[in-house]
């Protein structure tokens, strides 16, 4: 079985762009779920969406946004890029039941803002 | 509020020893589960072990177990038999509504 899949691996962006990240997950997984890690804070939650609805959401700005296809597969959008949203953006998928299955993570996309 | 807290940034521990990772965590949630998941330096995150809320017992995969005291609020990692592969991030994680994790201990292993 194909693991998640994060789509591109790195990014270079300027300040004001806006950037898109994808997420394939695990065949049969119906939630995804997004993580922007960073070397202070650690991994912070940024939501998380199950058959295709957002089913939680973390504290950041509205700037963070994401959708999820019929399919399974996410993606999330950062609009009007800041310095500070440089950082390792993380996917997981799950089934998503109510045993609180593990996650399965993606490798992640590095987004460097300039 | 849900929170996770490991107070150890970071850990060091000879090869063939056992180390202890400390994590405490916070929720108000009745049903939940905790893990512990490893990060290599390749950065893939991948589970190391889980442990339900509602099982006293606790959780034990080779040579990873867990020490959970409830009341507490604690959830520990034991690491028997260190190896050189074991170097990595650890994150512990709660998981009730959503899934939260800690700021992360980073282990080394000394040869």
């Amino acid at each position: 079985k194909a693991g998640v899949t994060q789509t591109p691996r790195y990014l270079i962006k300027t300040r004001g762009q806006q950037v898109t990240l994808s997420c394939s997950p695990i065949s049969g997984h119906r939630s995804v779920s997004w993580y922007q890690q960073t070397p202070g804070q650690g991994l912070q939650f940024l939501f998380e969406y199950f058959s295709e609805t957002q089913r939680n959401k973390g504290n950041f700005p509205g700037r963070f946004s994401g959708r999820q296809f019929s399919n399974s597969r996410s993606e999330m959008n950062v609009s009007t890029l800041e310095l500070g949203d440089s950082a390792l953006y993380l996917c997981a998928s799950s089934s998503g039941g109510s045993d609180n299955s593990p996650l399965h993570f993606g490798n992640g996309t590095r987004l460097t803002v300039t | 509020a849900q929170t996770v807290t490991q107070s150890q940034p970071e850990m060091s521990v000879q090869e063939a020893e056992t180390v202890t990772l400390s994590c405490t965590y916070d929720t108000s949630e009745s049903d939940y589960y905790l893990f512990w998941y490893k990060q290599p330096p390749s950065r893939q995150m991948i589970l190391v072990i889980r442990q339900e809320a509602y099982k006293q017992q606790n959780a034990t995969e080779n040579r990873f177990s867990v020490n959970f005291q409830k009341a507490a609020k604690s959830f520990s990692l034991k690491i028997s038999d260190s190896q050189l592969g074991d170097a990595a991030m650890y994150f512990c994680a709660s998981s009730g509504f959503k899934t939260i994790f800690g700021a992360g201990t980073r282990l080394f292993v000394k040869a």
